[in-house]
This record gives structure tokens, sequence and C-alpha cells, in this order.
């Protein structure tokens, strides 16, 4: 079975700066997929972030980018210019590719932005 | 922007009591899924549901959980007889088959169960 690990149940980072957010798999399948939920204050979680386990480049969106390592099984969050509203719970998610649709989450890690 | 909602958002029963939590997901999605987070746990998957029957279901999903799809709009989550280790947010969430890539799950805002 995957399992997801999330070893930072707390961040924090000043304003403006760039934070990482870490997050290692485990999994016997080749293809995959990979996922970063944040979840706002008493707000749902909604997609950051995905990427395909085929595609040996990073995906980017605006200021979030991954640090995808495939052999070693490693997907980190980096989030640049930290702003007030990045201020959430992040739960990274494996997907596998074949068969079963369900989400595995990690434990979450509640980042703090300071102004 | 469409979003899944759910009611209520606050539940509280006794032990052995039935209870029903209610999603409308994203109407034009057709994958339905259902997951629990205990307090201080990880996110658990519980079941997926997919033209009007169960695709996959956990562990977890025992003969006391059920689910349903009884209109076009909605989708519940029932327990029959509630445990005290049915305390947990239950999470909706909905999604559309893309014609390529992986589709995205979106998620509700939760429904905190209590049993007292």
């Amino acid at each position: 079975a995957q399992t997801v690990t999330q070893s930072q149940p707390e961040m924090s980072v000043q304003e403006a700066e760039t934070v990482t957010l870490s997050c290692t798999y485990d999994t016997s399948e080749s293809d995959y997929y990979l996922f970063w939920y944040k979840q706002p204050p008493s707000r749902q979680m909604i997609l950051v972030i995905r990427q395909e386990a085929y595609k040996q480049q990073n995906a980017t969106e605006n200021r979030f980018s991954v640090n995808f390592q495939k052999a070693a099984k490693s997907f980190s969050l980096k989030i640049s210019d930290s702003q007030l509203g990045d201020a959430a719970m992040y739960f990274c998610a494996y997907r596998s590719s074949q068969g079963a649709q369900k989400l595995v989450f990690g434990q979450g890690t509640r980042l703090t932005i300071n102004p | 922007e469409p979003e899944v909602t759910q009611t209520p958002s606050h539940q509280v029963t006794q032990m052995g009591q039935e209870v029903i939590l209610r999603c409308v997901p994203i109407s034009n999605h057709l994958y339905f899924y259902w997951y629990r987070q205990i307090l201080g746990q990880k996110v658990e998957f519980l079941v997926s549901f997919y033209n009007n029957e169960i695709s996959e279901k956990s562990e977890i999903f025992d003969d006391q959980f059920s689910v349903e799809r009884p209109d076009g709009s909605n989708f519940t989550l029932k327990i029959r007889s509630t445990k005290l280790e049915d305390s947990a947010m239950y999470f909706c969430a909905s999604s559309v088959q893309p014609t390529s890539g992986v589709e995205t799950q979106y998620f509700g805002p939760g429904t905190r169960l209590l049993v007292l």
C-alpha cells in the first residue's frame, strides 16, 4: 500500500520570503500522480499543484513550484514570495494511475506567514 | 466558480444513532468520494462512487456505512449506528473524468461529526 509522509507538522515564514514544504512517499508503482492541496482555516481543500510521475519537468503554478525527485520518492512544494493568504494547512497526496482513484494523504503541514 | 457543498457543517449525535451527511457535488461531475479525518490524524479515503454504484471502498467502510445518490444532485453518506470512533471531519469530493491527464478532485468544506 502507498504511504505519504509529511515530516513537518508546522512551518513558518516571513512574508515575501520563500518556504519549502517536504513530502515523501512510498510506492512500488512506476506511474502515478502527486498533488499538493491547501486548506485555509475553515475552508475547503483546494488544489495547488499536481505532478504526473512520467513527466520529468517539475510543475509550476505562479508562485508555487515542486521539486519532484522520483528516485528519492520526494515531492516538495516551494512557495515563493509568501503572502498572508498562503497561511493554511498543506496536504501532500498520492494517486495511483491504475484503477483506484482514491487520494492517499500525508499528515499535513500547517504554514504560518509572519507579517 | 462552482463548489462542492456539504450539510450540516456540524453534527452532534448520541452513540448508536443514525446520521446522514449530505453533499452536493459540482453539477457536471460524475465521480464522488467521501473521506474522513479524525482529529490529529491523516485524511483517509472511505469510498468512491460512479454510475450509481460503489467503485472502491476502504476497510473503514464497513456495513455500518452506506452511500446513495437519491436524486440528481445530492450524494449522501449514512452511518447506521454511530460509534465514538466515528467522530471526525467528513469530506465529500467530486471530479469529472478529463479527456486527458488526471482528474482533479474538488473538496467540500466538511461536516464535523461528534458522537457522544
